[in-house]
């Protein structure tokens, strides 16, 4: 099983900033068969990124996703007061499917 | 638009079974979809516990395999999971979600890629006494 480590577990920033999220295998993940997603509280995850770079319809181009390997990074270039949220990773290039632990970004 | 519709009791003694439906609308559930449960205890991450096919077909977390089962009916466009002896650990917000249609090469196979879309609400479940 592919576990996933992300970092920061927090990320304390203010509106306009740059968030740098990383998220590091426990083994190379296979065609970076990698995703990410959004989850704000009491709602369900919200797919932003797949196969680590590509984004999910309807996601706006402040977020980006790079990397491959075993290490991938979400960015956003502008944090907007609706980012405000946990952000997941998730691999799917092995089985069983595993997530990452969760990066929360709040507010400074 | 899929939409994708939770439902299930939300209290479950210990050593009984969690059985929950997942209820498709605006799609077939027999498209070139895998349909997917995933699981959040509170506080906690996610956990992918399965996924299955229109064709019945189905893949479960080796964590849970000898515990779960998923099934789906066609004539009611929806698909069901079933999670016995739980215990208070199984404890946890119970999420459906639709993989894409797109296929790869995945696990030595050529599939549908499985991350997930679209996804449920959410459905809350509590093992107690």
């Amino acid at each position: 099983e592919i576990v996933l480590t992300q970092s920061p577990g927090t990320l304390s920033l203010s509106p306009g900033e740059r968030a740098t999220l990383s998220c590091r295998a426990s083994q190379s993940v296979s065609s970076s068969y990698l995703a990410w997603y959004q989850q704000k509280p009491g709602r369900a995850p919200r797919l932003l990124i797949y196969d680590a770079s590509s984004r999910a319809t309807g996601i706006p181009d402040r977020f980006s996703g790079s990397g491959s390997g075993a290490d991938f990074t979400l960015t956003i270039s502008r944090l907007e007061p609706e980012d405000f949220a946990v952000y997941y990773c998730q691999q799917y290039g092995s089985s069983p499917l595993t997530f990452g632990g969760g990066t929360k970004v709040e507010i400074k | 638009q899929v939409q994708l519709q939770e439902s299930g009791p939300g209290l479950v003694k210990p050593a009984g079974t969690v059985s929950l439906t997942c209820a498709v609308s605006g799609g077939s559930i027999s498209s070139t979809n895998w349909w997917n449960w995933v699981r959040q205890p509170p506080g906690k991450g996610l956990e992918w516990i399965g996924e299955i096919y229109h064709s019945g077909n189905t893949k479960y977390n080796p964590s849970l395999k000898s515990r779960v089962s998923m099934s789906v009916d066609k004539s009611k466009n929806q698909f069901s999971l079933n999670l016995i002896s739980v215990t208070a650990a199984d404890t946890a917000v119970y999420y459906c979600a639709r993989g894409p249609s797109r296929y790869a090469y995945v696990w030595g196979n050529y599939r549908p890629v499985p991350y997930f879309e679209n996804w449920g609400q959410g459905t809350p479940v509590t093992v107690s006494s």
